[in-house]
């Protein structure tokens, strides 16, 4: 079974900052990979979803996902962190022909004014 | 435009009653599935029905039973109710299969004395 490791359970960064985000796969050939976002009191919303053939992804708020195979990670990254961005980030890895999303454990984002 | 949408929202049981979970989705989406989320856990997948007339356990199903009722509706009932259950619980559907977006509820939180 895939697993994924999201190193830092908490990241804090200044408003303005950089945001990076880390998420390493264990899946030999990840067709696709997804970065979701949770605020407070909410269900996942979909970030952005890497599919087979693609470097950088783009998805929504600003944010960006690079894949590098070399590396089995799928780090997400913000140019310049906003006070709106302040909640918890998990990535997720469905594996090769399966129905069963793995997740990380989460990296809650805490941005300071 | 609900999406998914969950009942309760919150409840508090006592050991050894039991209670169902409800879920629907407006979305004519095939694939449902249900999530715990516990804090520094991540989410861990209870049961998911691939499409209508199936189920099929994830990775914690043990003191649960699902129930596919048609295609838009999939709930979840614990039997005896166990405060190792205590968690937060989110209904998700996707088009078909984990290699889609998966679109969550709001969430479900159940608090077992």
């Amino acid at each position: 079974a895939q697993s994924v490791t999201q190193l830092g359970s908490h990241v804090s960064v200044s408003e303005g900052a950089l945001v990076l985000l880390r998420c390493n796969y264990s899946s030999s050939v990840p067709p696709y990979l997804f970065w979701y976002v949770q605020y407070p009191n909410q269900g996942l919303q979909l970030l952005l979803k890497y599919t087979t053939g693609a470097t950088l992804v783009k998805g929504i708020n600003g944010f960006e996902a690079e894949f590098k195979k070399s590396e089995t990670s799928f780090h997400l990254t913000k140019p310049s962190a906003h006070m709106s961005d302040a909640a918890e980030y998990f990535c997720a890895d469905p594996g090769a022909g399966s129905y069963q999303l793995t997740f990380g454990k989460g990296t809650k984002l805490s941005v300071i004014p | 435009n609900a999406g998914v949408t969950q009942t309760p929202k919150f409840q508090v049981l006592k050991t050894g009653q039991s209670m169902t979970l409800q879920c629907a989705q407006d979305m004519n989406h095939n694939s449902m599935y249900w999530y715990r989320q516990d804090p520094g856990m991540g989410l861990r997948l209870i049961y998911y029905s691939a499409s209508e007339g199936t189920t099929d356990k994830g990775e914690v199903p043990n003191g649960y039973n699902v129930s596919r009722l048609n295609k838009r509706e999939f709930s979840l009932r614990l039997e005896s109710a166990a405060p190792s259950q205590t968690s937060v619980y989110f209904c998700a559907s996707s088009i078909q299969g984990a290699n889609q977006p998966q679109h969550f509820g709001d969430g479900t939180r159940l608090s077992i004395l």
